[in-house]
């Protein structure tokens, strides 16, 4: 079965660069759009962009002058980073499975497991 | 893009039925029929309980039904049991590749 697998680190300094990077596992990337949505402690969900399977990328317009999702098909991988991060960026991260384009269905339905990012000196 | 409307929360008795209610726009709801509900219980990420305004993942119980009329999309919950309490989120798509998520609601199980 396909599974999510994230990978980074837990603590970035402020001004630095977040990074991310979740590896899909049990299937292929192809036909589907590929997401970060991240959760601030107490809060909401929040969708931060895609990357689908040709590579083209959108964004969250109020994060956009700040993030790049990027696609790696040789390693079923795809990486988030997030420039001069604020502890307004400190939050639950998450990489998720959205859109089949084959299908035409919408739906955040595979999701990894969360990472605790903390932005602080 | 602002995000979506959602009450901050609401209860229901075991048994019952509740309706979360979901507020957006011509350029979100109202335009696509892109709209999916997620549960998410403390401590665990989200799980899709309907996508595409009505639809049920498999393994889904049919107590959970999702409908939308104009910009608001509604998710209801017929025969409430304890298990049911938790945060619910609505997400759309919306214009120019993008989507966006309500603010929850944390539903309690009387």
């Amino acid at each position: 079965q396909v599974q999510l697998q994230q990978s980074g680190p837990g603590l970035v300094k402020p001004a630095e660069t977040l990074s991310l990077t979740c590896t899909v596992s049990g299937g292929s990337i192809s036909r589907y759009y590929w997401n970060f949505i991240r959760q601030p402690p107490g809060e909401g969900l929040e969708w931060i962009g895609y990357v689908d399977y040709s590579g083209t990328s959108n964004y969250n317009p109020s994060l956009k002058s700040r993030v790049t999702i990027s696609l790696d098909m040789s390693k079923s991988q795809f990486s988030l980073k997030l420039t001069s991060a604020t502890a307004a960026d400190t939050a639950v991260y998450y990489c998720a499975r959205g859109f089949d384009d084959s299908r035409g269905q919408d739906a955040f339905d595979l999701w990894g497991q969360g990472t605790v990012i903390t932005v602080s000196a | 893009q602002s995000a979506l409307t959602q009450p901050r929360s609401l209860s229901g008795s075991p048994g019952q039925s509740v309706t979360i209610s979901c507020t957006g726009t011509s350029s979100d709801i109202g335009g696509y029929d892109f709209v999916s509900w997620y549960q998410q219980h403390p401590g665990k990420a989200p799980k899709v309980i309907i996508f595409d305004v009505t639809k049920r993942p498999s393994g889904v119980p049919a107590r959970f039904s999702g409908s939308k009329s104009g910009n608001t999309a509604s998710l209801t919950i017929s025969g409430l049991q304890a298990e049911d309490e938790a945060d619910y989120y609505c997400c759309s798509y919306a214009v120019n590749y993008i989507w966006v998520f309500g603010g929850g609601t944390k539903l309690t199980v009387l």
